[in-house]
């Protein structure tokens, strides 16, 4: 069984500091996904890193994925009050999207103004 | 809108009830799936479908049956339905997992 650990499980910080949600695995994984659930709703994509030592950034976002493929984090820079929310990483066992998605525990992030 | 949609939002039912859960999907994506939320949050895959066939089944009780009539539907069907089964359910569909998956807006169980 591929498993993920994330953490931290729950974060609360200040509004204009800085966070790093951290995702690893003893597998290798063939992409590592990160989504954002809002309460009652379902988990939305943020990003999806496909390469050894891949680095993606959305506006103050930064996600990167270990050389290995084997594990990734997820940085906000200047975190504000709407980066509140449940952050998931997610991977995929095999290319075709056939095995579905490995969820970690997840990150309750609440940015407090 | 382009979208996985679910139906219902929320479901109440009693202990040894069949209930089934919808889904659609108009994102042209080949294959769909069913998550499980559970309180904690922790989401795990119960099934897949990619062109009518059952990819994957993970070790869920057979009362659970997926049902696919065609490419753009995966609804997921529960017979004789126990306590344990509160959770929210989530359908998700992908096109070969490229570029992430699409997920539903959940379906809240609850059996009382």
């Amino acid at each position: 069984t591929q498993l993920l650990e994330q953490s931290p499980q729950f974060l609360s910080i200040q509004e204009g500091e800085n966070l790093t949600v951290y995702c690893n695995s003893s597998s290798v994984f063939s992409s590592l996904q990160w989504y954002r659930q809002e309460p009652g709703e379902g988990p939305v994509l943020l990003v999806t890193v496909v390469t050894g030592g891949e680095v993606k950034k959305l506006k103050r976002l930064t996600f990167q994925f270990g050389d290995a493929r084997k594990d990734s984090s997820l940085h906000i820079t200047a975190a504000q009050p709407g980066d509140t929310g449940l952050y998931l990483c997610a991977g995929a066992r095999s290319g075709g999207g056939a095995d579905g998605l490995t969820f970690g525990k997840g990150t309750h992030l609440i940015i407090q103004p | 809108d382009t979208a996985v949609s679910q139906t219902p939002k929320y479901l109440v039912t009693q202990m040894g009830n069949d209930k089934s859960i919808k889904c659609e999907q108009n994102l042209g994506h080949d294959t769909m799936y069913w998550y499980k939320q559970d309180s904690k949050k922790f989401l795990k895959i119960m099934f897949s479908y990619n062109n009518k066939e059952l990819i994957i089944n993970e070790t869920v009780p057979n009362r659970f049956s997926p049902k696919s009539p065609d490419k753009a539907h995966l609804n997921l069907h529960i017979n004789s339905l126990e306590l344990g089964d509160s959770a929210v359910y989530f359908c998700a569909s992908s096109s070969r997992g490229i570029r992430g998956y699409t997920f539903g807006s959940g379906t809240r169980l609850t059996v009382v």
